[in-house]
Order: C-alpha cells, then structure tokens, then sequence
C-alpha cells in the first residue's frame, strides 16, 4: 500500500534563509505521481508542484525548487529566500497510476515557521 | 481562474442529524472528490467520483457517507446521522482527467462541528 512519511513535524527558520521539507514515499506501482500541497492559516490547500515517476528532472520554479530521487523514495522541496508569507503546514502526496479515482495519499505535513 | 467551492464554511450540527456539505466542482472538470481532515492531523481520502458513481472509497467511507451529484454542477457529501468523531475540515477536489498526474484543485473546505 502507499505510504508517504514527513519526518519533520515542525520546521522554523529566519526570514531570508532557504528551507527544505524532505518527503519519503512507498509505492509498488511504476508509475505514480508526487505533489506537493501548502495549507496556510487560513485553512484551504493549495496546488504548488507536480512530478511523475518517470522523470527526474529536477526544477527550478522561481523561490520553489524540488529534488526527486527514485532510489531513495524521496521528493524534497526547497523554498529559497523564505518569506513570512510561506509560514503553513506543507503536505507532500502520492498518486498511484494503477489505482482508479487516482486517490491522493498525503503525508503528516511539515508545519513552517518563518520569523521575522 | 476557476476554483472549487463549498458551502457552507462552518456547518454545526448535532450529534445523530444529518448533514450535507455541498461543492461545486470546475466546469469542465470530471473526476470529482471528497476528503477530511481531522484538526492537527493529516489529510485522509474519503471518496471518488466519475461518469455519476463511486470510483473508488476509503475505510472511513462507511454506510453513513454517500455522495451524489444530483445535477449538472454540485457534488454533495451526506452524512447519515453525525458522530462526535465526524467533526472535521471536508475538502472537495475535482480534477479534469483520469490520469493521476492532473493536479487535484481543492475548494476551501467545510469545518464541520458535531455537538
């Protein structure tokens, strides 16, 4: 069965300095789909990044970087130049090609604080 | 851009009442969704919806829950009579395609309270 572990609970960092969030994944499917979600305070989730198991490519996406790795089952998300604004709870997720409904399985989150 | 919306965003409710927590999935999506988030916790899959039935449900997903899109533009979610234990953020999602690599659009949740 899928499973998708965030090991951080609770991250806090100073304004300006880069952070990333670790993600591990399992899966038996060959083809699956990694996310990443943020949650803000005020409670909605919100779509930031996207990648499927056959590509690796790591990318850059303005502040937003991710770094996936199929032999370590991990997808790591980097936020560069953090701001106050990106203080939420970060979720990374899981979709199974083979499973119907493509199901989204969501880790524990990563709560973010950024200080001023 | 087009979004998801639900209503209401604060349903509060009564231990054993029925309640049904409403979504309005994009236009032109398909594939239609439903999942809960107990408060401090993660996000659990409940239910999926395609072509007007269950795609596929979750263990939480038992006989008090049913879905229904009983027209051309809302999805509901129906809880049959409401526990202590149903109080949670409902999300619904919809997606345009059956592929799993459509990114899922969330709508901004219904916190449910059961007293």
């Amino acid at each position: 069965a899928q499973k998708v572990t965030q090991a951080q609970t609770e991250i806090s960092v100073v304004e300006k300095e880069d952070v990333t969030l670790d993600c591990v994944y399992e899966t038996r499917d060959t083809t699956y789909y990694l996310f990443w979600y943020k949650q803000p305070p005020s409670g909605e989730l919100v779509f930031l990044i996207r990648r499927n198991s056959f590509d690796e490519q790591n990318e850059i996406s303005g502040r937003y970087s991710w770094n996936f790795q199929k032999s370590t089952s991990s997808f790591n998300f980097t936020i560069t130049a953090s701001q106050v604004v990106d203080s939420a709870v970060y979720f990374c997720a899981l979709s199974e090609r083979e499973t119907s409904g493509s199901r989204l399985t969501f880790g524990e989150g990563t709560q973010l604080t950024v200080n001023p | 851009e087009p979004e998801v919306t639900q209503t209401p965003s604060h349903q509060v409710t009564q231990m054993g009442q029925e309640v049904i927590l409403r979504c309005v999935p994009i236009s032109n999506h398909l594939y239609f969704y439903w999942y809960r988030q107990i408060l401090g916790q993660k996000v659990e899959f409940l239910v999926s919806f395609y072509n007007n039935e269950i795609s596929e449900k979750s263990e939480i997903f038992d006989d008090q829950f049913s879905v229904e899109r009983p027209d051309g533009s809302n999805f509901t979610l129906k809880i049959r009579s409401t526990k202590l234990e149903d109080s949670a953020m409902y999300f619904c999602a919809s997606t345009v395609g059956a592929f799993s690599n459509q990114p899922q659009h969330f709508g901004d949740g219904t916190r449910l309270s059961i007293l």
